[in-house]
């Protein structure tokens, strides 16, 4: 059973507009929040993340939210580039061990 | 930087085979990782290990063993190949120390075709 679900298999947007992918969580030990990027046939690289103890950090044009009642994330990008075209995997971890819990991800396109 | 290589990119093998795929991390990793992705699926946890000679088996460790003699390198086995494990497989590894921001450092993956 997935712990981690992406229910947004796609998203498409339009240059310079904002993409939001959303991400939520089943376990309540997760403390740990991260998103990955990934190319087609390239190995996932670390986006940005967020600790349970914050409820917003931010890199650059990248945002990550998080709202613990909802067990809910989200990953806000503004504005989208063309090379933001990509998988976008959220993934979450307990501090107790080192396992990361992937969701399934999210495709996203942006239209030039 | 750190850098976590695979032996190989693309890989086609028979059905009944045995299939070693390598993986080595520079950067004195404690963790190593070893995931498949399948489209809709995510990534799914195999097996990892947090030192050598340690293992424990992930989500999906059925038909799947691994090795760690050194701490660098982490090796994925399929004892007999069958065609559902035609696959990505992905490498990762991690510090055992958490600093304020951690992360799981991946390879390119290895692309796996059993036919």
């Amino acid at each position: 059973d997935q712990q981690v679900k992406q229910n947004s298999p796609s998203l498409s947007v339009q240059e310079g507009r904002i993409s939001i992918l959303n991400c939520d969580y089943t376990n309540s030990m997760f403390d740990y929040f991260l998103w990955y990027k990934k190319y087609p046939a390239e190995g996932p690289t670390f986006l940005i993340s967020i600790s349970s103890i914050k409820d917003k950090n931010e890199d650059g044009r990248f945002t990550v939210f998080l709202n613990k009642s909802a067990k809910h994330l989200s990953l806000h990008i503004v504005p989208s580039q063309p090379g933001d075209s990509a998988v976008y995997f959220c993934a979450a971890e307990s501090s107790n061990d080192y396992k990361l819990s992937f969701g399934a991800g999210t495709t996203v396109t942006v239209r030039a | 930087d750190v850098k976590v290589t695979q032996s190989s990119r693309y890989l086609v093998k028979r059905t009944g085979e045995k299939v070693f795929l390598e993986c080595v991390q520079d950067m004195d990793h404690e963790n190593m990782f070893w995931y498949r992705q399948d489209p809709g699926l995510g990534l799914r946890l195999i097996y990892f290990s947090y030192d050598v000679k340690m293992k424990e088996k992930g989500d999906i460790p059925e038909g799947y063993s691994v090795s760690r003699e050194k701490k660098e390198r982490f090796s994925l086995i399929l004892e007999s190949a069958s065609t559902n494990q035609t696959s990505m497989y992905l490498c990762a590894s991690s510090p055992s120390q958490r600093g304020p921001s951690y992360e799981q450092y991946f390879g390119p993956g290895t692309r796996l075709t059993v036919t």
